[in-house]
């Protein structure tokens, strides 16, 4: 499977401990995107990297979020001291210029995300 | 605030009929959407888009329409089957920017036997 991959699925943890999720994109996409899914909500945009620069960022994005993409190639997202209001599935998205669909969208794959349980 | 949205969070239909899903939006100098499907337990997947110089575009089983004048538009599903059973999205890119997406709430088809 060559799509954008996400682990874990799942995370279950107590109030206040650490987390953290990776992505790895669709191998030849520098894009990658993070978003927030709330239960009957779409997902939400938090942050954006092209390559190894984080370019854009949420206000969604707390102190307590980090995103890193080191090598331009996978990425990391740390909730330190979690909340229960972090519960939520977290979704990561690549994307290449030049994919384009009918117009000038650079089409995003979405992974499958990681759901988080906060206790 | 929210740009986009969806007329109905749950809608059922009978396999084979179709399905029309809604949405509509408030920023008149939008100038293009994109339809997500979302499976349970999986990612949102593309399904097709279209920009507002168009009214209409086709997909396989799929037909997107967009009227302008009242700032709405709907996905068509022809002949509903049982894997169509999913939530969908409209979503549209920030004007000036093709990065991250701006989803409505969705809207749950739900296929009936």
């Amino acid at each position: 499977d060559t799509g954008v991959s996400q682990d874990p699925r799942h995370k279950i943890t107590k109030r206040g401990q650490n987390v953290t999720f990776r992505c790895d994109p669709i191998s030849e996409h520098n894009r990658l995107y993070w978003y927030r899914q709330t239960l009957g909500q779409g997902p939400e945009f938090l942050t954006y990297f092209q390559n190894e620069a984080q370019l854009e960022k949420s206000r969604l994005l707390s102190d307590r979020f980090s995103a890193e993409r080191p090598k331009g190639s996978f990425s990391t997202l740390e909730i330190q001291r979690t909340e229960q209001g972090d519960s939520a599935m977290y979704l990561c998205a690549s994307s290449f210029p030049g994919l384009a669909g009918g117009g000038s969208y650079n089409e995003q794959f979405f992974g499958p995300g990681t759901r988080l349980t906060v206790l | 605030g929210e740009s986009v949205g969806l007329h109905l969070p749950t809608l059922s239909v009978q396999e084979g009929d179709n399905s029309i899903i809604n949405c509509a939006y408030s920023n008149s100098a939008s100038d293009y959407f994109i339809w997500y499907k979302q499976e349970s337990g999986k990612g949102p997947q593309f399904i097709i888009d279209i920009r507002s110089n168009m009214d209409k575009r086709q997909g396989q089983r799929v037909t997107v329409l967009l009227n302008k004048t009242v700032k709405h538009l709907s996905l068509q599903i022809a002949a509903t089957q049982p894997g169509d059973s999913a939530v969908y999205f409209c979503a549209e890119p920030p004007r000036g920017s093709a990065r991250q997406l701006t989803f409505g709430s969705g809207t749950q088809l739900t296929v009936l036997p």
